[in-house]
Order: C-alpha cells, then sequence, then structure tokens
C-alpha cells in the first residue's frame, strides 16, 4: 500500500521570503510520478508541480521547486518570494504504478503574511 | 466545456436519504475519476472510469456508493441511505491518458444532518 506523509499541517511565511513544505511517502512501485496540489477556498485542485521518479533532475516552475531524494523517499516543494496569493492548502500526492489513482497526504496549510 | 463541472455545489440532505452528484468532465477525457476529501484529510479515491473498460471500484467505502458513467462522458456518484459519516467534499477529476492533464472540478460539499 502507498502511502504519503505530510508532517507540517500548517505553515506561516512572510510575503516575498521563501518557505519548504515537506512531504515523505512510502512506496514498493518502481516507476511512479509525485505530485504537489494547491487547494484554495474554491476547493478546486491546482497542479503546482510534477515529477517522475525516474527523473534525477529536480522539477521546477517558476517559483516552486521540488527537492526529490528517492532513496529517503521524500519530495519537498520549496516556494520562493511567496505572494499573497499563495496562501492555500497544499497536498502531496503520488501516483501508483498504473498511473491513474493518486494517494494524497493530509495537506499543509499555508498562510502569506504581508 | 472548459474544465470539469460538478453540480449541485452544496447539498444538504438529512440522514437516510439517497443523493446523487453529477460531474461533467472535460470533453474528449477518456478518464473519469471520483475522489472524497473529509474534513482535515486529504482525497480519498473512490471510483476511476476509463473509456469502456470496467471501472474500478476498489475505493468505494460501502455497497450503498455506487456510480455510473453514461455515454464515456457524464457521470454520477449515487449514495444510498446516506450516514452522517459521508459529509464530505466529494471531487471529480478527469484526463486523457496523460496524468499531466489531471483536471478537477470545485466538488460538491455535502452535508448529512
Amino acid at each position: 500500500a502507498q502511502t504519503v506523509t505530510q508532517s507540517q499541517p500548517e505553515m506561516s511565511v512572510q510575503e516575498a521570503e521563501t518557505v519548504t513544505l515537506s512531504c515523505t511517502y512510502d512506496t514498493s512501485e518502481s516507476d511512479y510520478y509525485l505530485f504537489w496540489y494547491k487547494q484554495p477556498p474554491s476547493r478546486q485542485m491546482i497542479l503546482v508541480i510534477r515529477q517522475e521518479a525516474y527523473k534525477q533532475q529536480n522539477a521546477t516552475e517558476n517559483r516552486f521547486s521540488v527537492n526529490f531524494q528517492k532513496a529517503a523517499k521524500s519530495f519537498s516543494l520549496k516556494i520562493s518570494d511567496s505572494q499573497l496569493g499563495d496562501a492555500a492548502m497544499y497536498f502531496c500526492a503520488q501516483s501508483g504504478g498504473s498511473n491513474y489513482k493518486l494517494t494524497f497526504g493530509k495537506g499543509t496549510l499555508l498562510t502569506v503574511n504581508p | 466545456g472548459a474544465g470539469v463541472s460538478q453540480s449541485p455545489s452544496n447539498k444538504v440532505t438529512e440522514k437516510g436519504k439517497d443523493v446523487e452528484l453529477r460531474c461533467d468532465p472535460i470533453s474528449g477525457h477518456t478518464a473519469l475519476y471520483w475522489y472524497r476529501q473529509s474534513l482535515g484529510q486529504g482525497l480519498e479515491f473512490l471510483i476511476y472510469f476509463q473509456g469502456n473498460s470496467a471501472p474500478d471500484k476498489s475505493g468505494l467505502p460501502s455497497d450503498r456508493f455506487s456510480a455510473e458513467r453514461t455515454g464515456g462522458s457524464v457521470s454520477t456518484l449515487t449514495i444510498q441511505r446516506t450516514q452522517q459519516e459521508d459529509s464530505a467534499v466529494y471531487l471529480c477529476a478527469s484526463s486523457p491518458w496523460s496524468l499531466e492533464r489531471y483536471t478537477f472540478g470545485s466538488g460538491t460539499r455535502l452535508t448529512v444532518v
């Protein structure tokens, strides 16, 4: 069975600063994907960034980057130059070998202070 | 449509009643998923449809839950004899074959009183 653990229920950051959200996972699959999703109050899950497990290079999307440590099964999200609009719930997720079913962590609520 | 559409946005029902939740996926997306998000929890997989293949129902929590997808497009999630523990946000997502474009709707918030 797959598990995804987010150990930080809440985090806060000052506007323009950098924050890192933690995620660890456990899987027996050799081929999988990892994701970070953002969920604002609108409830819609928005894909922030995705990482293929077979790629050693860390994924980046503008101000968002990940630190993927495959041996440690760790997948943290770094948000640089934080903006007020980044405030939301962030979920780490993993797909299995079948590549369609996602397993989610319980989320981290990020607050951005002006 | 431009996105995944779910209706109703919010639903309050009495314990013991049946409810139907609707999901209209992005046109052309062959895969459709239902997830449940209970308060303070992450999303929990419920069911997956892919084209004309038999659905993966492995996440349905009990036989009170069922779902169908008509004509490879719209899907309906039905909960019979609702219980208070069924209160949650039910999210639908659709995708083509690629996980890269796995798009979620805004969900239906179900409250059982």
